[in-house]
């Protein structure tokens, strides 16, 4: 069954303002990924964390590994049009970091209103 | 250097009919991994491959999928015979086996109808 808890389902801002999503989960996790999927593509990876409490920035995105293990959450500065896309957090369970094997969120909708 | 790619892009085929899933992944990543999102839901884990060899199938829905690896090189997924909820996007992924980045495919949507 669904392992990861990721909210909102969907957000509709307007250009400029910030966002935040975030992930949960019963289960410790080792490593933390968030992905964003453009129409008609598959998931690319926008920030990779492998310890509690990181904090890790890729331009205007920052993401943290919770210190608990078991959350993430991804914000997104300045919103702009092309940051519309379907955003995805996955993790790593403890004991399968070696195999690579992916446990993912439902995903969180973002459009952008220029 | 050629991402991941897959093939075909979209299938449209009838509930009972085959359907044979392609991926060729990125040229010496010896993991390979197969993914599927039911749409509005997460993506999925099916299983993963370490050159031919099949690491993990624990996703593997039922007897109607098999997956192949000859080579260890490109994947096929199968699906026979299909059934309606077997629709939705598979995605397919490769690794290197020193890296923790997985690079994934833009997806087949299969639709059953």
């Amino acid at each position: 069954g669904q392992q990861l808890n990721q909210s909102p389902q969907s957000m509709f801002i307007q250009e400029g303002e910030d966002v935040s999503m975030n992930c949960t989960s019963s289960s410790i996790f080792n490593t933390w990924l968030w992905y964003k999927q453009d129409p008609g593509e598959g998931p690319v990876l926008l920030i990779a964390l492998y310890k509690a409490g990181e904090l890790t920035s890729n331009g205007r995105l920052t993401a943290q590994f919770g210190i608990t293990r078991k959350d993430s959450f991804l914000n997104i500065s300045a919103s702009i049009p092309s940051d519309v896309g379907i955003y995805f957090c996955a993790g790593q369970r403890v004991g399968s970091s070696n195999t690579g094997k992916l446990i993912f969120g439902q995903g969180t909708t973002l459009q952008v209103k220029p | 250097e050629a991402g991941v790619t897959q093939f075909p892009s979209h299938s449209v085929i009838e509930k009972g009919q085959t359907v044979t899933l392609r991926c060729d992944p990125i040229s010496g990543h010896d993991n390979l991994y197969w993914y599927r999102r039911v749409m509005g839901k997460e993506i999925k884990f099916l299983l993963h491959f370490v050159k031919e060899s099949k690491q993990d199938e624990s996703g593997m829905p039922n007897n109607r999928f098999l997956a192949e690896r000859t080579g260890g090189t490109y994947s096929t997924l199968k699906v026979q015979p299909a059934e309606l909820e077997d629709s939705g996007v598979y995605f397919c992924a490769s690794r290197l086996s020193w890296s923790t980045e997985a690079f994934f495919g833009q997806g087949t949507r299969l639709t059953v109808v």
